[in-house]
């Protein structure tokens, strides 16, 4: 069974930064592409970026320039990377598989204010 | 970003009667090599979204045959052929054929 914990949440001020961490298990993590997404009440849901099963990386312009994502293959781990966070950030994250979100996990709050 | 437009935003249905939702984009969401990349999502209420069906028609492992997925191009549908009570939730859709990605504003559907 596919599963992705996420973890890493919080309450966090303006400025700061946060890991967000995503345990993947139930597939061979190396062979897949793992997706961040985010939730709120007023934007609905919105894709953040992805991480490819070599490596590379593709961001929303939103987030772009702020946010990182990395894997550890070895521990079937995904990471987000949340620096110079803004308010608007506020939302829950939730890590996927592949593109298109084909499994998510549960989702952490991430809460930015002062 | 291509938008994504879903009506209604709220659907009230009777337990056992069909649901229909529909899902326009702004651009053809048909890719280049030939595949539309157009999926269905379902969030119950406090659980995460869990995908319905993919690629317009498709539909997921486990997902009842109630569910349906149809259309092309900038039209596409969800129906539900009969509602049942465990399908209260809110039905997003989200286009994959266009980066960035993005989804519809989501349905909330409800039992009157």
């Amino acid at each position: 069974e596919v599963q992705l914990v996420e973890s890493g949440g919080g309450l966090v001020q303006p400025g700061r930064s946060l890991r967000l961490s995503c345990v993947a298990s139930g597939f061979t993590f190396g062979d897949y592409v793992i997706s961040w997404f985010r939730q709120t009440p007023g934007k609905g849901l919105e894709w953040v970026g992805f991480i490819r099963a070599v490596g590379t990386t593709l961001y929303a312009t939103s987030v772009k320039g702020r946010f990182t994502i990395s894997r550890d293959d070895s521990n079937s781990i995904a990471y987000l990377q949340m620096d110079s966070l803004k308010i608007d950030d506020t939302a829950v994250y939730y890590c996927t598989r592949d593109y298109y979100a084909t499994f998510w996990g549960q989702g952490t709050l991430v809460t930015v204010s002062s | 970003d291509v938008v994504v437009t879903q009506s209604p935003l709220s659907l009230p249905v009777t337990l056992g009667q069909p649901a229909s939702i529909s899902c326009r984009s702004s651009q053809s969401l048909l890719y280049s090599d030939g595949i539309t990349y157009l999926n269905w999502f379902q969030q119950r209420p406090g659980q995460s979204p869990r995908r319905l069906i993919y690629k317009v028609s498709n539909r997921d492992s486990g997902v009842p045959d109630r569910f349906s997925g149809s259309g092309s191009g900038t039209d596409f549908t969800l129906k539900i052929s009969r509602v049942e009570a465990e399908d209260v939730g809110v039905y997003y859709c989200l286009q994959g054929t266009h980066w960035p990605i993005t989804f519809g504003q989501g349905t909330r559907l409800e039992i009157k």
